[in-house]
């Protein structure tokens, strides 16, 4: 069975950092892409980064650019999301997202909060 | 603003049908047959239901179908049951630089 579990999300003072984790079982985490996407209160699902099967490329959506860092360690079947300069807009609940060989996601975490503060 | 419009809520009574619309331009709907739906119940993981516009992973019901139409895409969920109400998004693919892009979400009630 797929399973995404995210964790680190928490309460954060704007321009502060977290680091969300996201440990996957039940696949061949090494041979897929993975994603992170975040939903905002009142707002709809926003695409944030993406990273390879060997992260040796990377995406960020424009409004993420520049300050989240997407990882992943293979060896710990591992995605990570660094996120500093955080910004009020940033509060959303984050999900790490399993690719569908390019056709979309098939496997979602239950998500983690980030709430950021002014 | 979600770049992919959807409805904000539909809504049926149990056994009917419903369509969910998602419009978006000709550079993601109208140029990829990438579109996904996903199914959200509040609190738990969001849930593939159609992805390639038309196809279905082996374990969601036959009452589930999308289509596509130019930048216009759906999803169609016939005999609607009560634990069909949920959140649902689409998802398109929008190219090498946006990547992917979201719809707003459609609350849908079953009366």
């Amino acid at each position: 069975e797929v399973q995404l579990v995210e964790s680190g999300g928490g309460l954060v003072q704007s321009g502060g950092s977290l680091r969300l984790s996201c440990s996957a079982s039940g696949f061949s985490f090494s041979s897929n892409a993975m994603h992170w996407v975040r939903l905002a209160p009142g707002k709809g699902l926003e695409y944030v980064s993406a990273i390879s099967s060997n992260g040796g490329s990377t995406y960020y959506a424009d409004s993420v650019k520049g300050r989240f860092t997407i990882s992943r360690d293979n060896s710990k079947n591992t995605l990570y999301l660094q996120m500093s300069s955080l910004r009020t807009e940033d509060t959303a609940v984050y999900y790490c997202l399993k690719d569908l060989n390019s056709y979309g996601f098939d496997f979602w975490g239950q998500g983690t909060l980030v709430t950021v503060s002014s | 603003q979600s770049a992919l419009t959807q409805p904000a809520s539909v809504s049926g009574s149990p056994g009917q049908s419903i369509t969910i619309s998602c419009t978006g331009t000709s550079s993601d709907v109208g140029s990829y047959d990438l579109v996904s739906w996903y199914q959200h119940h509040p609190g738990k993981a969001p849930k593939l239901m159609i992805y390639e516009v038309t196809k279905r992973p082996s374990e969601i019901s036959s009452r589930f179908s999308g289509s596509k139409s130019g930048n216009t895409a759906s999803l169609t969920i016939s005999g609607l049951q009560a634990e069909d109400e949920a959140d649902f998004y689409c998802c398109s693919y929008a190219g090498s630089s946006t990547y992917w892009v979201f719809g707003g979400g459609t609350k849908l009630t079953v009366l």
